[in-house]
């Protein structure tokens, strides 16, 4: 089935710096997703891709869906405490798997002030 | 976006036991979605609900361990049947509006 490499698995930063953080699969994705998980909560939307090569912001978070479909990078920019938590991508496919998203093993981050 | 509300946040129960979750959305959506998520992983499709009819499960799943119901198109419930130790993780309802997936707060559940 449709597998996504999320890395890296942690960062320990420190504040103030910027953080940048991959998925790739070995499929093609037609969606592109990012989540950001805090403790007991559920995944709350960051930023959708839709289109190969786009790029998009919001706020100090960047995010682009790779050229190939296969891959997606957020970056953080000038990370501040509050950015503590788990990270997560997730894609949609085509063909067999339709409409389903597969996500990726997240990325926590910390930061220290 | 879509206001996700699901409850309980969280329980405690004895194995052997059944817990049934509720999500409530606050528009008419046609996809609702279950997800668990173990302690320290990412998050299992169970089952897409759909209004109307049955729900379709994911490889690994089952209607008789999840029943799953969606008696609108507001409104679902999962229940967790027979439950072990092996079924504690966080459960999430999530919705799709526009090509987005959006998540409940998710239930806590831990099974002694």
């Amino acid at each position: 089935g449709q597998q996504l490499n999320q890395s890296p698995q942690s960062m320990f930063i420190q504040e103030g710096e910027d953080v940048s953080m991959n998925c790739t699969s070995s499929s093609i994705f037609n969606t592109w997703l990012w989540y950001k998980q805090d403790p007991g909560e559920g995944p709350v939307l960051l930023i959708a891709l839709y289109k190969a090569g786009e790029l998009t912001s919001n706020g100090r978070l960047t995010a682009q869906f790779g050229i190939t479909r296969k891959d997606s990078f957020l970056n953080i920019s000038a990370s501040i405490p509050s950015d503590v938590g788990i990270y997560f991508c997730a894609g949609q496919g085509q063909g067999q798997y339709g409409n389903k998203l597969v996500f990726g093993a997240g990325t926590i981050l910390r930061v220290k002030s | 976006s879509a206001v996700i509300s699901q409850k309980p946040s969280r329980d405690i129960c004895q194995r052997g036991t059944s817990l049934t979750i509720q999500c409530q959305v606050d528009s008419q959506v046609t996809m609702m979605f279950w997800y668990r998520q173990q302690p320290g992983q990412s998050l299992t499709l169970i089952a897409t609900a759909n209004q109307g009819s049955e729900a379709t499960y994911e490889s690994g799943f089952v209607i008789d361990k999840f029943p799953i119901s969606r008696p609108n198109l507001t409104f679902s419930t999962l229940t967790v049947s027979n439950m072990s130790p092996e079924d504690s993780s966080i459960y999430l309802c999530s919705v799709r509006l526009q090509e987005k997936l959006f998540f409940g707060s998710g239930t806590q559940l831990s099974v002694l």
